[in-house]
């Protein structure tokens, strides 16, 4: 089945800089690759994602790039803010499997 | 969330004793799924459905059932509970399977004694 790897799993970005989250897969066949954003006691939301006919895809300060060859993809934010501060997690799905499969998550949090 | 409850939010069971969590939604949306959430592991899925009375194991099955006996309600049941069942579980929908984008409840926080 598919993997999913997730890095880092913890960082600490000062206000105003950029923060970059890296996902690998292993099944070629994986075609949609969702973001989500977890704060604290709550559930998961999606944020972003992509698809694989695709090779980056922006909505304002979040961006998604997407290296099928190489099966990597990763989460852009840029001019963090303390409310960007949550647990992110990256997903894989494709044709013929019916769920998502999940990264491990990355802690981001954004120092004022 | 909107349109996707799961109850109870907390529950403290002891070692042994069967525990249910339901996930109730109003989107009408025909796919389910019941992930849970323990450090260092991400979501890891547990059993989904694909309709009515259809149900699947994911990689966390062992020691789960479900039911799916009308669209909106998805139940899953911890036959005996045992101290590494203890995590937050979460419920999500989907209106188009896995290739969309997935809501999620509040999770239910379970702790088993």
């Amino acid at each position: 089945g598919e993997n999913v790897e997730q890095h880092p799993s913890t960082l600490s970005v000062q206000e105003g800089d950029s923060a970059v989250i890296k996902c690998t897969y292993s099944d070629s066949a994986s075609n949609y690759f969702p973001w989500y954003k977890q704060e604290l006691g709550k559930g998961p939301q999606l944020i972003i994602d992509i698809r694989s006919n695709v090779g980056e895809k922006k909505d304002q300060r979040i961006a998604v790039t997407l290296n099928k060859t190489a099966k990597h993809f990763s989460l852009h934010i840029t001019e963090t803010q303390p409310e960007d501060s949550a647990v992110y997690f990256c997903a894989a799905s494709g044709t013929g499997r019916r769920a998502l499969t999940f990264g491990s998550g990355t802690r981001l949090q954004v120092q004022p | 969330d909107a349109g996707i409850t799961q109850s109870p939010r907390h529950k403290v069971t002891e070692t042994g004793t069967p525990v249910t969590l339901r996930c109730h939604q109003t989107e009408n949306h025909r796919y389910m799924y019941w992930y849970r959430q323990d450090p260092g592991h991400g979501l890891r899925l547990i059993h989904y459905s694909y309709g009515v009375k259809d149900t699947d194991k994911g990689e966390v099955s062992d020691g789960y059932s479900v039911s799916r006996s009308k669209t909106e309600d998805f139940l899953l049941t911890l036959e005996s509970a045992t101290s590494s069942q203890t995590s937050v579980y979460f419920c999500a929908i989907s209106e188009a399977g896995d290739s969309y984008g997935y809501t999620f409840g509040s999770g239910t926080r379970l702790t088993v004694v």
